[in-house]
């Protein structure tokens, strides 16, 4: 059975710093693997998706790359700002059915001004 | 544009009773998804559909059904509340099996 962990649950970072946040499986027979932004009482957003093919995606500050082979992906976020406060979570697709994912608990990300 | 349609946003049940979460997507997507999350975890997988008239079990379907007469449209059907469906419930969709999701906003249960 997959397992997605991220390490820590927490993080707070004064505005400015870049910051890397960290997302593992223990399956590596991934289709897909996204990130996902949740701000409190929201539902969720997808900021990147990376298929199993792939190993890294960009969208402005944002960069995500996905080691498959060590059951690893990273989210780096550059020059934080403080409206990137929120819980960012990863979700792994398996290979047989891309889109049933597995998620993590979450990172809760805090930028201070 | 509405994008995913979660209703109601909060609910509070009796032990026994039952309701239905409703979910509306007006994107035309082939897939649908119902998760739940429960504090400080990750969302978990209930139901999903790949199509008009198609649905299938997820990781936790125990106690819920689905149906989705409509492409739009993938109500989730609770029978029997109970405190352990306590837990935020989310909607999601999209366009093909791996492209990405979009959420609704969520609807908030508590079953006392």
């Amino acid at each position: 059975k997959q397992e997605v962990t991220q390490i820590p649950a927490a993080l707070s970072v004064p505005e400015g710093e870049n910051l890397v946040l960290n997302c593992s499986f223990t399956d590596s027979a991934i289709y897909n693997l996204q990130w996902f932004r949740q701000d409190p009482g929201k539902g969720l957003t997808s900021l990147l998706l990376i298929q199993s093919s792939q190993r890294e995606q960009t969208s402005g500050r944002l960069n995500a790359s996905l080691d498959k082979s060590s059951g690893r992906s990273t989210l780096y976020i550059a020059a934080s700002q403080p409206g990137d406060s929120a819980t960012y979570l990863c979700a792994v697709g398996p290979r047989n059915a891309g889109n049933m994912l597995t998620f993590g608990g979450g990172t809760r990300l805090m930028v201070k001004p | 544009n509405a994008g995913v349609t979660q209703t109601p946003k909060f609910r509070i049940l009796k032990i026994g009773q039952s309701m239905t979460l409703q979910c509306a997507q007006d994107m035309n997507h082939n897939y649908m998804y119902w998760y739940r999350q429960d504090p400080g975890m990750g969302l978990k997988l209930i139901y999903y559909s790949v199509g008009a008239g198609i649905t299938d079990k997820g990781e936790v379907p125990n106690g819920y059904n689905v149906s989705r007469s409509t492409t739009e449209d993938f109500p989730l059907r609770l029978e029997l509340a109970a405190p352990s469906q306590t837990s935020v419930y989310f909607c999601a969709s999209s366009r093909d099996y791996n492209e990405k999701l979009f959420f609704g906003s969520g609807t908030q249960l508590s079953v006392l």
